[in-house]
């Protein structure tokens, strides 16, 4: 089946810095991804959406200054948390999908600690 | 907007145990619904779809019907293993949005005990 990969797995950052989180589709070309961020026991919040070579939408109330996505190419997404704080801690999971088909395969996320 | 609630957790049963987890939705339009499996140290996975109102999903030996009527797609397995011990998501997408984006409910965590 479809694989997406994330890394790295975990992070730990110092507050004030910047810190960027890889999506990659292993064995399909994802025409689109997603972003997500899971708080704990809480349900999967979309943060935004980005189809390859173009930028990226985002859901109300995210801020697109701070949590930058780029999805330069058909195998990889990124999003850099700038200037993380504390309250950024998460979970942040992406998955992608291609191009005619609705189902999204999900990375297994990162888990960024800001201290 | 649209929205989806399950039932919160987490659900304890015993291997064999009959399982139903609670899902209902509120949309604009008509759309595809969806449960996710997440298992320990995983990423989210398919475990089955409706696109469409009666359609029943199954997969794995769980099943969910779309009830239009009831706006409900409830999860169920006859006897639940030990191996189905995971974090539920119950989901739905717009199809009239070209994006397909999910909306989720808040996950439902299974536990089954030997």
């Amino acid at each position: 089946g479809a694989v997406v990969s994330q890394h790295p797995s975990w992070v730990i950052c110092k507050s004030g810095t910047s810190v960027k989180i890889e999506c990659r589709s292993l064995d399909f070309q994802a025409t689109t991804m997603f972003w997500y961020r899971q708080f704990p026991k809480q349900s999967l919040m979309l943060m935004a959406t980005s189809n390859e070579g173009s930028k990226a939408t985002y859901e109300q109330g995210v801020e697109k200054d701070k949590f930058l996505i780029n999805h330069a190419s058909l195998t990889l997404s990124t999003l850099t948390v700038t200037s993380a704080h504390p309250e950024d801690s998460s979970f942040y999971i992406c998955s992608a999908r291609s191009q005619n088909s609705y189902e999204q395969y999900f990375g297994p996320g990162t888990r960024l600690t800001v201290t | 907007g649209n929205s989806v609630t399950q039932m919160e957790g987490p659900v304890t049963l015993s291997e064999e145990a009959f399982l139903t987890i609670n899902c209902t939705y509120t949309a604009t339009g008509y759309p595809s619904l969806f449960w996710y499996v997440q298992y320990p140290g995983e990423g989210l996975q398919l475990l089955l779809k409706a696109t469409k109102a009666d359609d029943k999903g199954s997969n794995k030996g769980f099943e969910a019907t779309y009830r239009k009527e009831t706006t409900s797609f409830h999860l169920e397995k006859g006897s639940v293993q030990v191996s189905d011990s995971a974090v539920y998501f119950c989901a739905l997408s717009e199809t009239m949005d070209s994006s397909y984006k999910l909306i989720f409910g808040s996950g439902t965590r299974l536990l089954v005990r030997p």
